[in-house]
């Protein structure tokens, strides 16, 4: 299995420009997570689907941030608007069903800066 | 308080040492318990489970106190490559999505 696959890795975009991240499961795996990290705040859960549903995304940090999953195996991660404060590292992880006690497979990231 | 918290470091350790981090939660209600490896710039990496009775995986041995909400990692004869940031990482939720403590940065020096 080739595992999580990210694109793009990197993405540098102007301030206002629309930024879509994509991720691609590992093939059965039934739950994706989108986190985001930096050094100030670490890892922090931005949402994440069981089954291609939307189970929690209290972690997304407002309406210029949006997530699909419109089949098991992808997921989208946009902001529209992008402000530079959006910069970070965002990754995206899967896993056998949530509340198991089996840990996420990470994918590589998206290093994102918005100049 | 936060969910997960952990001592940021770094722990700078010689080659062979051993060298122990430690982790507590707030959920009493939380359920599964890990260690995650972060290299510079890359990914996660689960690194092992934590049980309750605690468990080993050669050089690394990982314990969980449920009474006090306590996990620690105790790495033996460690090695230039264990240099890498080390994630507490708990299940907090019936749902099960993980929260991640901030991690501990170890640098082994030769």
């Amino acid at each position: 299995d080739a595992g999580v696959i990210q694109s793009p890795r990197h993405e540098v975009t102007e301030m206002g420009q629309e930024v879509t991240l994509r991720c691609k499961p590992i093939s059965g795996h039934n739950s994706l997570f989108w986190y985001r990290q930096t050094m100030m705040r670490g890892l922090e859960l931005l949402i994440y689907f069981n089954n291609n549903v939307p189970i929690d995304d209290s972690g997304m940090p407002e309406d210029r941030f949006s997530a699909k999953m419109p089949n098991a195996s992808f997921s989208t991660l946009k902001i529209q608007p992008s402000e530079p404060r959006d910069s970070a590292v965002y990754f995206c992880a899967s896993s056998f069903p949530a509340g198991s006690n089996y840990g996420y497979t990470f994918g590589s990231g998206t290093r994102l800066t918005v100049v | 308080r936060k969910e997960v918290e952990q001592d940021p470091g770094p722990f700078n350790v010689p080659e062979g040492a051993t060298v122990a981090f430690n982790c507590t939660y707030s959920n009493s209600a939380s359920q599964s318990f890990f260690w995650y490896r972060q290299d510079c710039r890359k990914e996660p990496k689960l690194l092992m489970s934590v049980y309750s009775s605690g468990n080993e995986d050669g050089r690394f041995t990982a314990q969980l106190n449920r009474a006090s909400q306590y996990i620690s990692l105790l790495i033996r004869d460690s090695k230039l490559s264990d240099s890498a940031t080390y994630l507490c990482v708990v299940n907090t939720r019936s749902q099960g999505n993980l929260i991640f403590g901030k991690g501990t940065k170890l640098s082994v020096k030769p």
